[in-house]
């Protein structure tokens, strides 16, 4: 099983670069790591995710360490409309089936 | 706008009743989740169904069950409501019976007075 860590709160200036770390200390091998946001009190909206390489998409990046244990979500440059709280998802494989398991994710404040 | 619409948007009512909230997918997708979110929980898995059939089973409650139609759409039924069912309650959709990318409907917000 997968669970993850995240630092609860962080802060970051309008036209930098969002850095969001992710402890996965406990992933096994096929288990991918997932982003996903949610603003306010909207629904969850997915961003990315990855198994071992490095993945961009037009939201973000997501940089795997090669032991698999953590990852780095980053989002290059970050907007006010970025402001949400990010979830770095871990999961549960039995039986094949997977089940998603949401942390508490980090508030991220994007600054004027 | 993620193509999943749930009704209703708000809903109140009293303990001890019975609610379904209903889900529909975004168009394609076959598997339908619940989640519940709530103040001092977070986002919690509830349950899966994969083209009308049961997938995977989260932190459902015995009281709560739910069903997908063979139209896709899904239903959520909490029953015997206690003020602790007080929450939001998210439904997401995917193409494939893994979760890899899902897309989360508006959610239904419940309070139990």
């Amino acid at each position: 099983d997968a669970k993850t860590t995240q630092p609860p709160s962080m802060d970051c200036a309008e036209g930098r670069a969002a850095n969001l770390p992710c402890n996965h200390s406990t992933i096994s091998g096929n288990e991918y790591v997932y982003w996903y946001r949610q603003i306010h009190s909207q629904g969850p909206q997915y961003i990315i995710h990855g198994l071992k390489n490095n993945e961009t998409n037009e939201m973000a990046s997501l940089i795997i360490t090669e032991d698999r244990k953590s990852s780095t979500l980053i989002l290059p440059h970050a907007t006010l409309r970025d402001t949400a709280v990010y979830y770095c998802i871990g999961s549960i494989t039995t039986s094949g089936t997977y089940k998603y398991i949401f942390g508490t994710g980090t508030r991220l404040k994007v600054l004027a | 706008d993620s193509g999943v619409t749930q009704t209703p948007k708000h809903l109140i009512t009293a303990t001890g009743q019975r609610v379904t909230l209903r889900c529909s997918p975004r168009s394609g997708d076959l598997s339908v989740y619940w989640y519940q979110q709530s103040l001092d929980q977070g986002l919690q898995f509830l349950i899966q169904y994969y083209n009308g059939e049961e997938r995977a089973k989260g932190n459902i409650l015995e009281r709560f069950s739910a069903q997908q139609f063979p139209d896709l759409h899904s239903e959520l039924n909490l029953s015997s409501l206690e003020l602790g069912d007080s929450a939001l309650y998210f439904c997401a959709s995917s193409v494939a019976p893994l979760p890899v990318e899902q897309y989360f409907g508006p959610g239904t917000r419940l309070t139990v007075t």
